[in-house]
């Protein structure tokens, strides 16, 4: 079974630059995460996805963060414009759906992508 | 907001040694999560605890569920090369699904 897949693996921009990375889930799951790892420090939630809608996006810095999953299937995060701090690599995660009984439910992760801001 | 204090942050042992690592939170959490993140992978599960006390194994690792329900401690028994990475303790699952990672313990093992 193929897993999540992401692309570009990495990427090196200058600041106030655009970058865009492309994620496809696993084939049936309703749920896409992005998440933003900093060296360091464990994944933090950016963006949650059920299906086509947006469930939680509280903590997508919205003046500069986009993120879109219009068929329901596969995801763009995009960055606009890119600041030194938005280095990071940014996983993307999929599930089967959200509140699925008997416990939990096992987001799967891609490899993600480096970004370097210069 | 809700913080994960794991320790130690990295440790360097001797192939075959035993390791054991532990998480702790300041709120009560119903669902702890134990993930491994290989060098240029994303993070893969490795134990979910869902009750208070609740001890389970995973071959070499087994993972504790802390009776408070503010804690869980991760141990590796006779490691090996391929238990190098980073090991997270995570809140989750729950209903909304989100997860809030710990940042993490580096397990380096010696030659």
């Amino acid at each position: 079974e193929a897993g999540v897949a992401q692309s570009p693996r990495y990427k090196i921009i200058e600041k106030r630059q655009s970058v865009a990375f492309w994620c496809n889930p696993i084939s049936g799951h309703a749920t896409l995460y992005w998440y933003q790892q900093i060296l360091g420090q464990g994944p933090k939630l950016l963006i949650q996805f059920q299906n086509n809608g947006v469930v939680d996006d509280s903590q997508l810095p919205k003046d500069r963060f986009s993120a879109e999953r219009l068929k329901g299937v596969d995801s763009t995060l995009k960055i606009q414009p890119a600041k030194l701090e938005d280095s990071a690599v940014y996983l993307c995660a999929s599930s089967l759906g959200l509140g699925l009984a008997g416990g939990v439910n096992e987001q799967f992760f891609g490899p993600g992508t480096r970004l370097t801001v210069l | 907001g809700q913080q994960l204090n794991q320790s130690p942050q990295s440790m360097f042992i001797q192939e075959g040694e035993d390791v054991s690592m532990n998480c702790t939170s300041s709120s009560i959490f119903n669902t702890w999560l134990w993930y491994k993140q290989d060098p240029g992978e994303g993070p893969v599960l490795l134990i979910a605890l869902y009750k208070a006390g609740e001890l389970t194994s995973n071959g070499r690792l087994t993972a504790q569920f802390g009776i408070t329900r503010k804690d869980s401690f991760l141990n590796i028994s006779a490691s090996i090369p391929s238990d190098v990475g980073i090991y997270f303790c995570a809140r989750g699952g729950d209903r909304d699904d989100k997860i809030i990672f710990g940042k993490g313990t580096r397990l380096h093992i010696l030659p």
